[in-house]
C-alpha cells in the first residue's frame, strides 16, 4: 500500500521568509503532483513532476523530485500572504492493472503567511 | 469555457436517504474520478472511470455507486449504506492515464442531518 507523508502539517511563517514543505512516499514512483487548495474551494494544479531530478518553478514556488530518496520538496521563497493555503502532494501509483491510474494524496500542509 | 461542474454545491440529506451528486465535464477527457475529503485530511479515491460504461472501485467504495453512460458525465450516488457520508466530495477528470494532471471540479459539500 502506497503511503504519502507530508511535513509539516501546519506551517506559520512571516512574509519575506523562505521555507520548504516535504513529501515522502513509500513505494517506487516517478510521478508526483502538487496541488493548492484555498479554504472551502477545490484543488488547483501547481506542478507535475515526471522524472527523477525534475524541477519546476512558478513565481515564489519551486518543486523538485528525487525518486531515489522518494522525496519531493516544495520550496517557498520570500513568502507573501497570498500564498496562504493548504498544499497537497499526490503520488501516481502507475498502471494499477485496471486500466487507470490512481493518485494517493498526502494529508496536506496548511500554510499561513503572517504579515 | 471548458471545465468541470458539480452540483449541487451544498446538499443536505436525512439519514436513510440516497442522494446523487452530479459531475459534468466538457474537456473531452476520457478519465473521471470521485474523491472524498474529510476535515484536515487528504483526498481519498471512491471510484474512477477510464472509459464509458466502465468504472473501478477506489479505496473507499463501500456505500457509494456510480455510472458512466456518457463520456462527459460521472454521477455519484451516496447510498444509505454509507455510515458517515458527511464530507466534501470532489470530482476530477484527466485526458487519460498516467503522468497527466487531474483537474478538479468545485466540489459538493454533503451534510447528513
Amino acid at each position: 500500500e502506497l503511503k504519502v507523508e507530508q511535513n509539516p502539517l501546519f506551517l506559520s511563517m512571516q512574509e519575506g521568509k523562505n521555507y520548504t514543505i516535504y513529501c515522502n512516499y513509500s513505494t517506487t514512483s516517478d510521478r508526483l503532483y502538487w496541488y493548492r487548495q484555498d479554504p472551502g474551494k477545490s484543488l488547483e494544479s501547481l506542478f507535475v513532476l515526471l522524472s527523477n531530478g525534475a524541477v519546476k518553478q512558478e513565481g515564489r514556488l519551486m518543486a523538485s523530485l528525487d525518486t531515489k530518496a522518494r522525496l519531493s520538496t516544495l520550496h517557498i521563497t520570500a513568502a507573501v500572504h497570498d500564498l496562504s493555503a493548504t498544499y497537497f502532494c499526490a503520488v501516481d501509483m502507475g498502471y494499477s492493472g485496471a486500466g487507470s491510474y490512481q493518485l494517493t494524496f498526502g494529508k496536506g500542509t496548511k500554510l499561513s503567511v503572517i504579515p | 469555457d471548458g471545465g468541470i461542474t458539480q452540483s449541487p454545491k451544498y446538499l443536505f440529506r436525512k439519514e436513510g436517504q440516497n442522494v446523487t451528486l452530479s459531475c459534468e465535464q466538457n474537456l473531452n477527457h476520457d478519465a473521471m474520478y470521485w474523491y472524498r475529503q474529510d476535515p484536515g485530511q487528504g483526498l481519498r479515491l471512491i471510484y474512477y472511470s477510464q472509459i464509458v460504461n466502465d468504472f473501478q472501485k477506489g479505496d473507499i467504495a463501500e456505500g457509494y455507486s456510480v455510472s458512466r453512460e456518457k463520456k462527459e458525465s460521472f454521477p455519484l450516488t451516496v447510498t444509505s449504506a454509507q455510515k458517515n457520508p458527511t464530507a466534501f466530495y470532489l470530482c476530477a477528470s484527466s485526458i487519460g492515464a498516467g503522468g497527466v494532471t487531474q483537474y478538479f471540479g468545485p466540489g459538493t459539500r454533503l451534510t447528513v442531518l
